[in-house]
Formats: C-alpha cells, structure tokens, sequence
C-alpha cells in the first residue's frame, strides 16, 4: 500500500467548473500536508499547505483535512484551461514528506 | 522564486560513467533534497542534507552518493550510471525539515543514460 494514494485520473471538469481533487495517507504520524502543481516538463509548486483539521481558503483554492479519516482534498473553483496539470498531494511527518504519484487534471474550456 | 538552481537541465551519458549533479541555492536553507521522478513512482527521495557535512539516506539511496560542502551546494553523484538511474531529478530545499515547512524545487535535470 503507498503511503499517499491519489488516482491518477485524468479528471476531466469543464471551464468553470469546481474540480476536486483527493487524497488519502496511511501514516497517522503526518502532521502537515502539501498540495503542488506540476505542468508537464516543470517542476511541482507549491499551492497550499494545511496542518488542521477543517478548510483553508486562498484564493480559488481550498484544502480540506480530515484527520480522523486521513484524507486531504483540494477544490479548485472557477477552473481554468491554465489549470490544467498534475496535482501532488504531500505528506509530512518527521524528518520525511511522502510524495502521492498525482492526479491529473483537465480542464476543457 | 525560491533561488535554486540545477545543473546541468540536460544531460545523456554512457552507461558506466560518472555523472555529478548540481544544486545551488541562495535561501540559505538547512535542508536541501535530492528526488527523482519517474512514471507510475511520482517523486522519491534519494538523500538529503541537514546541514553542511550532515547527509542521510532516502529511500531510493543506492547506487548514489551526496555531499554538501557548503550551506548553499549540495550534489548528487552516480559513480557508474546504469539505465535504470535514467530519469529526472529535482533538487529542493527547506527550512526546516519538512514537517511543518513545505519544500520547494529547483526546474530539475533530466538525465539519460544509454
């Protein structure tokens, strides 16, 4: 079983649409969590990072945690074609962050 | 951008060479990291850094060696490259180590060994 479980898709929402993105981890040792973004052939950046329980709002971006059930989401709101990417879900725990192996996102105007 | 740089961004080599890969930062960060990214494996972690002189393993260590000089250079060696060390490495770095600050990446070298 992978640490950090993400389906890989591709998840396909039309343009302004809310796309949700979703992840689950097995380590109840993990204390912080990652979102980042990847478009082919660049690096992830990183869109978000949440540590409690309940939502964390930036922008068109949310994160959502739930501890208890060990699932992370992102929704993204108002999607754009630019939007389009991979999504990596991250996990930390001590002296170690534990990569998902993404989800992809389509985003079809 | 966090100031990390990568080098070389390309590069394709012989089977059995050595090959050294550059990460240069100018955060000042403690922690620097070494991944690769494959299909299907999503980002491993080969070694990282806690400071100058101070390395450890990840989980995909062998065949690759690390040193960290500098607070600012950390490099990654493949004494004799074999194709399965084809794939693209990213270089990140963070504060701390990891669990409550998040990691943040160098544009990657993607190697190929032939």
């Amino acid at each position: 079983q992978k640490e950090v479980e993400q389906n890989s898709g591709p998840l396909s929402v039309p343009e302004g649409a809310i796309a949700s993105l979703n992840c689950t981890y097995s380590d109840r040792g993990s204390q912080s969590f990652f979102w980042y973004r990847q478009y082919s052939g660049k690096s992830p950046e990183l869109i978000m990072f949440i540590y409690s329980n309940g939502d964390k709002e930036d922008g068109r971006f949310t994160a959502q945690l739930n501890k208890a059930s060990q699932y992370v989401s992102l929704l993204i709101r108002d999607s754009q074609p630019s939007d389009s990417a991979t999504y990596l879900c991250a996990a930390g725990g001590y002296q170690k962050v534990t990569f998902g192996t993404g989800t992809k996102l389509q985003v079809i105007p | 951008d966090a100031g990390i740089t990568q080098s070389p961004r390309h590069k394709v080599t012989e089977t059995g060479t050595p090959v050294t890969l550059r990460c240069h930062q100018t955060e000042n960060h403690r922690y620097m990291y070494w991944y690769r990214q494959d299909p299907g494996h999503g980002l491993r972690l080969i070694h990282y850094s806690y400071g100058v002189k101070d390395t450890d393993k990840g989980e995909v260590s062998d065949g690759y060696s690390v040193s960290r000089s500098k607070t600012e250079d950390f490099l990654l060696t493949l004494e004799s490259a074999t194709s399965s060390q084809t794939s693209v490495y990213f270089c990140a770095i963070s504060e701390s180590a990891g669990t409550d600050q998040p990691q943040h990446f160098g544009d990657g070298t993607r190697l190929s060994i032939l």
